[in-house]
């Protein structure tokens, strides 16, 4: 059974603050890992998808890097908005399966105003 | 372009019964991917379908079946309802070729209540 662990579960933080959390995935037979966004009452969003050791993403405010080596990514998010509150998921994709997602838990993320 | 969609929003049954939940892909998209996303947890993959066959699975027992119609768009079926069946249920959509690293796009779900 694949483990995809988030840190921390959930998360508060006042408007301006910058912060970051944490996926753990297997460090073997990796392929892919997704990042996304979810807010509550509408659809889950693509933020990343990362494939390559080291890789480095970044989408406005919001950006994400990779070390497949020690099975990690982080997510970051720059001087942090109320419209960030939302889960954000992590989703992994092991060598053998056409796009199947191990999804973590979430970290849930609230930023007061 | 509308993205996925999914029906009903939201449904409530009771124990022992069946029920389908439909999905349409975003356009010009070909496969289709389930998930059942339980209260606290992460979504847990049901099953794939690509060019109407299920193409991969997940830990689910054979009460949850699904289909693909030629026009891609997917329904979940759930026959014999148990307590635990109660859950948010997406449905994602993607290109079928080099899925693994295909962005997936998500649906709003199907709220199910079983009771």
């Amino acid at each position: 059974i694949l483990n995809v662990e988030q840190s921390p579960q959930s998360l508060h933080v006042q408007e301006g603050d910058s912060t970051n959390f944490t996926c753990s995935f297997p460090s073997s037979n990796f392929y892919a890992l997704h990042w996304y966004r979810w807010e509550t009452a509408k659809s889950p969003e693509a933020l990343f998808v990362m494939t390559l050791n080291g890789d480095e993403k970044k989408k406005g405010r919001i950006s994400a890097t990779l070390n497949t080596k020690e099975g990690y990514s982080y997510l970051y998010i720059k001087g942090s908005q109320p419209e960030d509150s939302a889960t954000y998921l992590c989703a992994f994709i092991g060598g053998t399966s056409y796009g199947k997602l191990t999804f973590g838990q979430g970290t849930i993320l609230t930023v007061h105003p | 372009d509308a993205g996925v969609t999914q029906s009903p929003t939201h449904l409530i049954k009771t124990r022992g019964q069946q029920v389908t939940l439909r999905c349409s892909p975003k356009s010009g998209h070909d496969t289709v991917s389930w998930y059942q996303q339980a209260l606290g947890q992460g979504p847990q993959f049901i099953f794939q379908y690509y060019e109407e066959e299920e193409r991969q699975r997940g830990n689910f027992p054979d009460r949850f079946s699904g289909h693909q119609f030629p026009n891609y768009s997917s329904e979940l079926n759930v026959n014999a309802l148990l307590l635990g069946d109660s859950a948010l249920y997406l449905c994602a959509s993607s290109l079928g070729t080099g899925v693994s690293k295909e962005t997936q796009y998500f649906g709003p779900g199907t709220r199910l209540l079983v009771l």
